[in-house]
């Protein structure tokens, strides 16, 4: 069975880092491409970014780019996000999702909650 | 970016009535799209890829349609459990966006 098990969410204030973890596990992690994608309280889906199986090859919506870094363990099945000056705007349910196929969004994790505030 | 435009917003429906959803890419997106499920406090559900693919354990019910700039989702006969939010993706380039969603509720 497909599972993804996101964790490190948390409350944050302003300028602040933090880091995201997906555990994954029941299917070949180093075959897929793999993204975060966020919810904010209430709204609609929001593709982050993504990573190629290898790690060779890295993409960022424009809103986080320079303070995000998508980065995966192949070897521990596990993909990270490192968020740094978040932005109350940055507030959200991140999910992590697997891509066989880089046009889809296979499976999901539960999803961890991050809350910018002071 | 692609925008991505959905309608309706919501919509409210009976179980057993047929449904159709409309996804419009301000783009063309060839048939890179896909549709997603979502109910309150769970993550999406990848319903149909590649514009009119089911993904496997999808019930047949489900279908898409479309490519270019215009899209359709189609459920063909409503059961309890489709009641939930539904939200279509474009894939054809980064960044990969989302429709705004549509609330499906019970009439």
């Amino acid at each position: 069975e497909v599972q993804l098990v996101e964790s490190g969410g948390g409350l944050v204030q302003p300028g602040g880092s933090l880091r995201l973890s997906c555990a994954a596990s029941g299917f070949t992690f180093s075959s897929y491409w793999m993204s975060w994608v966020r919810q904010a309280p209430g709204k609609g889906l929001e593709w982050v970014a993504n990573i190629k199986q290898d790690g060779s090859e890295k993409y960022y919506v424009d809103s986080v780019k320079g303070r995000f870094t998508i980065s995966r363990d192949n070897a521990k099945n596990s993909l990270y996000l490192q968020m740094n000056s978040l932005r109350a705007e940055d507030t959200a349910v991140y999910y992590c999702a697997s891509q066989y196929q880089l046009r889809k969004f296979d499976y999901w994790g539960q999803g961890t909650l991050v809350t910018v505030s002071s | 970016d692609i925008q991505m435009t959905q309608s309706p917003s919501s919509v409210s429906a009976s179980v057993g009535d047929r449904v159709t959803i409309t996804c419009r890419a301000s783009q063309d997106i060839s048939s890179w799209l896909a549709w997603y499920q979502q109910k309150p406090g769970k993550a999406p559900k990848l319903l149909i890829y590649a514009a009119s693919s089911l993904q496997s354990g999808v019930p047949s019910r489900f279908s898409g349609s479309g490519s270019g700039t215009d899209f359709t989702l189609t459920i063909s006969s409503l059961q309890p459990e489709d009641f939930a939010t539904y939200y279509c993706q474009q894939a054809n380039s980064f960044p990969f966006t989302f429709g705004q969603g549509t609330r499906l509720e019970i009439k």
